[in-house]
Formats: C-alpha cells, structure tokens, sequence
C-alpha cells in the first residue's frame, strides 16, 4: 500500500526565514508526485509535479525537489501569504492518489 | 488546469437524513473524483465517478452509502445517505486533465455538519 508522510506537521516562521518541508513516501511504481497547497475552507491548489528523481521545480518561493525516497518543498524569504497547509500526494500503479497530512505552515511578520 | 465549482459550498443536515453534492467543471473531463477530508486528516479517496458506467468505489466506500451520477463529462454528483455525526466531513470533488499526466485539480469543497 502506498504510503506518504510529512513532517513537521506544523511549522511557524518568521517572514524571510527560509525552510524545508519533507515528504518521505512509499510507492510501487512512483508516476508522480505532488505538491499542494490548501488554505482554510478550500480545496486543494495544484502547485507542482515531479516525475523522476533528481528533478526540481519552481515556483516564486518555492522550490520542489524529488528523490528515490523523499521529496522537500523549500520555502525562501516566505512571506505571511504563503501561510498554507501543504500537502504532498504521489501516485502509483495503483493509478490512485494518495495524501500526506500534510504540514500547517504560519509565516508570521 | 480546469475550473470546478460545488454545490452547496456548506451544510448542516440531521442525522438520517441525506445530502447530494454537485460538481460542475468548465470542460470536459474523463476523470472525475470525490474525496473526503476529516476534520484534522488528509484526503481520502471515496470513488472514480466513471461517464456512462457505475462509480468505482474505494475500500471501506459503498455505492448504498455514497450513491454517485456521472451524466456527461462536465457534472456528477455525490450522494451521502442516512447521514450520521460521523460523516461530517469536507467533500470534494476533483477532476483529471490532460493526457499522459495523473495531475488532478480540486473544487473548492463542501463542508458538511451532521447533528
């Protein structure tokens, strides 16, 4: 069964205070892997796909990056915006997502 | 990406009583997905609302309990019946798009408190 957790569950930075959320997963068959973000009363929004080890995406502030076990999601200068629940998903053979619980981020001035 | 709206967005509901949940989305989509979130826990994978055929339940779902139409390739909706405390939840609904990616985009969710 496939498997993703996240940590920290909760993280409280300071604006411009860089940091990385982890997301160790347990797939057969990894076709993807996904980042999220999710704020209050909302569904999920799509931020990022990886494929393959090795490879990194970008967006603004933040920087998704992926290997054979884990990916992390690096937060530079985040700023109170960017406070979010981030989730992480993956995808296998199973051809169905399945989610972390994801990391409660608060950016604080 | 696609645009996906739900409705209701929120509701309070009795227990016993039953609640269907629309989703509508701005084009054509083969995949379309229903989860549920728990309060303080990630998504869970209800069912795949499969056109023209019977919804594909995951383990623990059942069709008696999450009754589930897919009509065309832009609507379906969600049905939870004999509602019970312990199916307040946020449901939502989500679509796949494009071909040769698995990346799927998310409405904005129902919020669902059963008394």
């Amino acid at each position: 069964e496939d498997q993703v957790t996240q940590s920290p569950e909760a993280l409280r930075l300071q604006e411009g205070e860089s940091s990385s959320l982890n997301c160790s997963y347990t797939v057969s068959g990894l076709r993807g892997l996904f980042w999220y973000r999710q704020d209050p009363g909302k569904g999920p929004e799509f931020l990022f796909t990886l494929y393959s080890a090795g490879e990194e995406k970008e967006k603004e502030r933040l920087k998704a990056t992926l290997t054979k076990k884990e990916s992390f999601l690096h937060i530079t200068a985040p700023k109170p915006e960017d406070s979010a629940t981030y989730l992480c998903a993956v995808i296998g053979t199973a051809s169905k997502l399945t989610f972390g619980t994801g990391t409660r981020l608060q950016v604080t001035l | 990406s696609a645009v996906i709206s739900q409705k209701p967005s929120r509701d309070i509901c009795q227990r016993g009583t039953s609640l269907t949940i629309q989703c509508q989305v701005d084009s054509q989509v083969t995949m379309m997905f229903w989860y549920r979130q728990q309060p303080g826990q990630s998504l869970t994978l209800i069912a795949t609302a499969n056109q023209g055929s019977e919804a594909t339940y995951e383990s623990g779902f059942v069709i008696d309990k999450f009754p589930i139409s897919r009509p065309n390739l832009t609507f379906s909706t969600l049905t939870v019946s004999n509602m019970s405390p312990e199916d307040s939840s946020i449901y939502l609904c989500s679509v796949a798009v494009g071909q040769g990616t698995y990346e799927q985009y998310f409405g904005p969710g129902t919020r669902l408190t059963v008394t």
